[in-house]
C-alpha cells in the first residue's frame, strides 16, 4: 500500500526562524511531489511542487528531494505566525490512474 | 481563489433529505475529484473523473452518488446520510496525466442531524 508519512507535530519555531516540515513515502515509482498548506477551517492551497532531486526555492520556501532515501522536505524561511498552519505532503506516479496520495499533514504554530 | 467553486459552502441535513453538492471549475483541467475530511483525520479520497468517467472509486457507501456531466462540473448527490457523514467535502480539479498538482475549491461544511 502506497503511504506518505509525516509528524503530526505541532512543531512549534519561534517568529524569524526557519521551519523544517519532513515527509517519507513508500512508493519508488513516484514522479511528482507536492506541498499544501491548509488554515483551519479552509481548504488545501498548493504551495510547492518539485519534481528532480534536490531543492527548488520560491520565495521563503524551499521544497528539497531525495528520491534515494524516498525524503521530502519544506523549510520556511522567516517564519511569520501568519504560516501557522497543516502542512501536507502529497506525491503520485503521474501515470495511469493513479491520484496524489497524500500525508496526514504537520501542524505547525509559529510563535510571535 | 483557485479557479474551482463549490456551492453550498454549508449546508445542514436531517438523514432523510436528499440535496447535492456542486463543484465547477474554470482551468481547462480534465480531472475532478471528491474528497471528504472529517475532523483531525486526513484527506479521503472518495471520487475520480478523468474525462467525464469515473475511474476509482474508494469503497463509498451508495448514499454518496457522483455525477460528472462535462469536464468542469461534478456534482455528488446525498440521501439518507448519516450523522458520521459530517464532515469538510472538497471538490478538487487538475490535469490528469501531467503532475502539476490539484487544485482545491473551498469546500462545503456538511452537518447531518
Amino acid at each position: 500500500q502506497k503511504e506518505v508519512e509525516q509528524n503530526s507535530g505541532p512543531l512549534s519555531v519561534p517568529e524569524g526562524a526557519i521551519a523544517s516540515l519532513n515527509c517519507t513515502y513508500s512508493d519508488r515509482g513516484s514522479q511528482s511531489f507536492f506541498w499544501y498548506r491548509q488554515y483551519s477551517g479552509k481548504s488545501p492551497e498548493l504551495i510547492m511542487f518539485i519534481y528532480s532531486n534536490g531543492d527548488k526555492e520560491d520565495g521563503r520556501f524551499t521544497a528539497q528531494l531525495n528520491k534515494a532515501s524516498q525524503y521530502v522536505s519544506l523549510l520556511i524561511r522567516d517564519s511569520q505566525p501568519s504560516d501557522s498552519a497543516t502542512y501536507l505532503c502529497a506525491v503520485t506516479r503521474n501515470s495511469g490512474n493513479t491520484p496524489l496520495v497524500f500525508g496526514k499533514g504537520t501542524r505547525l504554530s509559529v510563535i510571535a | 481563489e483557485t479557479g474551482v467553486t463549490q456551492t453550498p459552502r454549508h449546508l445542514v441535513m436531517g438523514m432523510t433529505n436528499k440535496k447535492s453538492l456542486k463543484c465547477e471549475q474554470h482551468l481547462g483541467h480534465n480531472a475532478m475529484y471528491w474528497y471528504k475530511q472529517s475532523a483531525k483525520k486526513p484527506l479521503e479520497l472518495m471520487f475520480v473523473y478523468s474525462l467525464e468517467e469515473r475511474v476509482e472509486n474508494n469503497s463509498v457507501p451508495s448514499r454518496f452518488s457522483p455525477e460528472c456531466p462535462n469536464s468542469s462540473h461534478l456534482f455528488l448527490h446525498l440521501h439518507t446520510l448519516q450523522p458520521e457523514d459530517s464532515a469538510l467535502y472538497l471538490c478538487a480539479s487538475s490535469h490528469f496525466h501531467e503532475g502539476r498538482g490539484q487544485y482545491f475549491g473551498p469546500g462545503t461544511r456538511l452537518t447531518v442531524t
